[in-house]
C-alpha cells in the first residue's frame, strides 16, 4: 500500500544553520506530494506541494523537488530561523481515492536555537 | 476567508463515557475529512465525506464511533463508548479541487484525553 517514511527527529539546528528533512515515499501512479507544518499549539498548514515529477514546490524560503526516480520528496530550507521551530510532515495524496485523502508520515519536529 | 472551525478544544472523558465532536469546514468545501492523530505520530484518515455522502470509511472503528454531514455542510464525529487508546488529537479539514490536486485546509483540532 502507500506509504510515507520520514527521518526521526528531533533535528536540533542553529539559527541560519541550512536544513534538509528527507522524505522518501511509496506509491502506485504519480501522486501529489506536499509538506504540511504544524506549530505549537495549532493546526496542520500546507507549506507546499508538487504534483507531477520535477516539480519543486516553494514557499516562505522551503523548498522540495519531486523526484520520482528515487520516489523522494525532501524539504530544505537555506536559513532556517527559530520561528521555523515546528513539526513537520510530509504526505502524498492517495490515488485510489476519490477526493484526495492524505497519508502522512510520522513527523519531523525540528527545534531551532538562537 | 474563515477557516475550519472544531469545537470543543479540549476534552477530558473517561473510559467508556461517550463524546462528540463538532466540525464547519470551509464555506463551498464539498469533501470533509476526519483524522485520527495519535502523540509522535502523522494523522490517520478515519472517514471522508463529498458533500453529505461517505468516500472513505475504511479506517473508522465502526463498533464504536461513528460520523455524519447533514446537508453537506455541517459534520460530527462521535465515539461512544471510549476507550483509552482513542486519547489523540482528532481534526477536520475541507478541500477544494486546484488544478489537478485536492488542496486540505485544517481545523485546529480537538484534543480528546480518555482516562
Amino acid at each position: 500500500g502507500n506509504s510515507v517514511t520520514q527521518m526521526e527527529g528531533p533535528v536540533t539546528l542553529s539559527e541560519e544553520a541550512f536544513l534538509t528533512i528527507n522524505c522518501t515515499y511509496t506509491a502506485t501512479g504519480y501522486p501529489s506530494l506536499f509538506w504540511y507544518v504544524q506549530y505549537p499549539g495549532e493546526g496542520l498548514q500546507l507549506l507546499l506541494k508538487a504534483t507531477k515529477a520535477d516539480d519543486k514546490g516553494s514557499n516562505k524560503g522551503f523548498e522540495a523537488t519531486y523526484r520520482k526516480e528515487t520516489t523522494s520528496f525532501h524539504l530544505e530550507k537555506g536559513s532556517v530561523q527559530v520561528s521555523d521551530s515546528a513539526v513537520y510532515f510530509c504526505a502524498l495524496s492517495d490515488l485510489s481515492n476519490q477526493g484526495g485523502k492524505l497519508i502522512f508520515g510520522q513527523g519531523t519536529e525540528l527545534s531551532v536555537k538562537p | 476567508e474563515a477557516g475550519v472551525a472544531q469545537s470543543p478544544r479540549y476534552k477530558i472523558i473517561e473510559k467508556r463515557q461517550s463524546v462528540a465532536f463538532w466540525c464547519n469546514p470551509i464555506s463551498g468545501h464539498a469533501t470533509l475529512y476526519w483524522y485520527q492523530q495519535i502523540l509522535g505520530q502523522g494523522p490517520k484518515l478515519l472517514i471522508q465525506f463529498q458533500n453529505n455522502g461517505v468516500v472513505d470509511d475504511s479506517q473508522l472503528p465502526k463498533d464504536r464511533f461513528s460520523a455524519e454531514r447533514l446537508k453537506g455542510v455541517d459534520s460530527t464525529l462521535k465515539i461512544q463508548p471510549a476507550k483509552l487508546e482513542d486519547s489523540a488529537v482528532y481534526l477536520c479539514a475541507s478541500s477544494f479541487l486546484s488544478g489537478s490536486s485536492y488542496e486540505q485546509y485544517f481545523g485546529p483540532g480537538t484534543r480528546l484525553t480518555v482516562t
